[in-house]
């Protein structure tokens, strides 16, 4: 059974802080990690996504990997109001692809940036 | 922008009845997905489909069926909907591109009411 980790929050930041949103995953052959944005009511929208470990950055985030740890981050830097989401992190396991088992999902963590 | 077009955004409808969802995606994508989602349940897999005529199951099958007779379009049928089906239902799609799954695209979601 993949698994797909993170903590529900909320997690309250002030604006203008560093958000820090963290994910564990428990299939080791997982390729392809996807961080998913959704407001209250809305579809979840795609913001990052990463496949080698290290940090990638676009923006105002950065995901970072660590394929050893089976950990994937999401930092949002200089936060606003409007990053007030839940966040949801996403795994594909490499060993199917997108195609057979498709996305496993954490269940999220709901953010707050306090103005 | 890949475009995942949900025929309605809020739908009521009685028990017992059966309810069409139709999801078409414009990008030609392999993968289609249909997921509900539930608070405290996060996403969760209802069937996927990876080419055109072929169906697989997901987490939670049980009284739903699909059909996807053309790649741009995936149907999900509630062949007789209960008030345990009331939720928020996503359609996704995904393709692959240098080997690589990118994440999916959500539609819009229909909000089903069951009565």
């Amino acid at each position: 059974q993949k698994e797909v980790e993170q903590n529900s929050g909320p997690l309250s930041v002030p604006e203008g802080a560093i958000a820090s949103l963290n994910c564990t995953y428990s299939d080791r052959v997982s390729q392809s990690f996807f961080w998913y944005r959704q407001y209250s009511g809305k579809s979840p929208e795609l913001i990052m996504s990463i496949y080698s470990n290290g940090d990638k950055e676009d923006g105002r985030f950065t995901a970072q990997l660590n394929k050893a740890s089976q950990y994937v981050s999401l930092l949002i830097r200089d936060s606003q109001p409007s990053d007030s989401a839940t966040y949801l992190c996403a795994v594909i396991s490499g060993s199917s692809g997108g195609g057979a088992d498709g996305l496993t999902f954490g269940k999220g963590t709901h953010l707050i940036i306090q103005p | 922008d890949v475009k995942v077009t949900q025929s309605s955004r809020y739908l009521v409808k009685r028990t017992g009845e059966k309810v069409f969802l139709e999801c078409v995606q414009d990008m030609d994508h392999e993968n289609m997905f249909w997921y509900r989602q539930d608070p405290g349940l996060g996403l969760r897999l209802i069937y996927f489909s990876y080419d055109v005529k072929m169906k697989e199951k997901g987490d939670i099958p049980e009284g739903y069926s699909v059909s996807r007779e053309k790649k741009e379009r995936f149907s999900l049928i509630l062949e007789s909907a209960s008030t345990n089906q009331t939720s928020m239902y996503l359609c996704a799609s995904s393709g692959i591109t240098g080997g690589f799954w990118y994440g999916y695209t959500f539609g819009s979601g229909t909000r089903l009411t069951v009565v």
